[in-house]
């Protein structure tokens, strides 16, 4: 079956530690997102890749590093310097056409704890 | 002002009644609109999009109004398993321009 993958569901870090979430997708979707929900937040965009080998900063990406080398995977970093690193991350995926019916897939997320 | 806003919160239902949710959004030049689930800890899923007459999926409503700037979701003879977080999703355009709103809790009692 298709859809995106993402590891782990949750991750306990401790302060001053980088990590990296991982995000696959097999639906050959050109465009992948990472997204950011805190509780009482809508959610935020930290970075998106519309082809390989190319990423934009979303409204969020202080403290965060992408890279898109392959189509299928779009992995995020968690870095030191970002201050308040615990929360649920969402990684999504879409085509233009199906952005523009505002189908954006998602994975199942995972939940990053910093101790 | 917020670029979408949803009122949180909690609507408490019984099973049957009809609810209804609106979201308002600030920027006019928003192009399509779409309403999202979502579950206790889980991934947002789309429930319906949201087309300028009004569109209809089973006991689910949704309309926009464009002169006042807001969607809206009816439900119709809530079921306990409507109990869910619903988002409003606007796009003004362009991949970075999706932007969701908080969400509105909605609880199915028995």
């Amino acid at each position: 079956d298709g859809g995106i993958t993402q590891s782990p569901k949750y991750l306990f870090r401790k302060e001053g530690q980088n990590v990296t979430l991982s995000c696959e997708q097999n639906l050959n979707h050109d465009a992948m997102y990472w997204y950011r929900q805190d509780p009482g937040q809508g959610l935020r965009l930290i970075y998106y890749s519309q082809i390989v080998n190319d990423f934009q900063k979303g409204d969020i990406a202080e403290g965060y590093s992408v890279s898109r080398e392959k189509k299928e995977s779009f992995p995020l970093t968690v870095t030191s310097a970002q201050k308040n690193p615990t929360a649920f991350y969402l990684c999504a995926s879409s085509t233009p056409g199906r952005l523009n019916t505002g189908e954006l897939f998602f994975g199942e997320g995972s939940r990053l704890t910093v101790l | 002002r917020k670029e979408v806003e949803q009122d949180p919160g909690p609507f408490n239902v019984p099973e049957g009644a009809t609810v209804a949710f609106n979201c308002t959004y600030s920027n006019s030049a928003s192009q399509s609109f779409f309403w999202y689930r979502q579950d206790c800890r889980k991934e947002p899923k789309l429930l319906m999009s949201v087309y300028s007459s009004g569109n209809e999926d089973g006991r689910f409503t949704a309309q926009l109004n464009r002169a006042s700037q807001y969607i809206s979701l009816l439900i119709r003879d809530s079921k306990l398993s409507d109990s869910a977080t619903y988002l409003c999703v606007v796009n003004s355009g362009g991949y970075q321009k999706v932007t969701f709103g908080t969400g509105t809790k909605l609880q199915v009692i028995p």
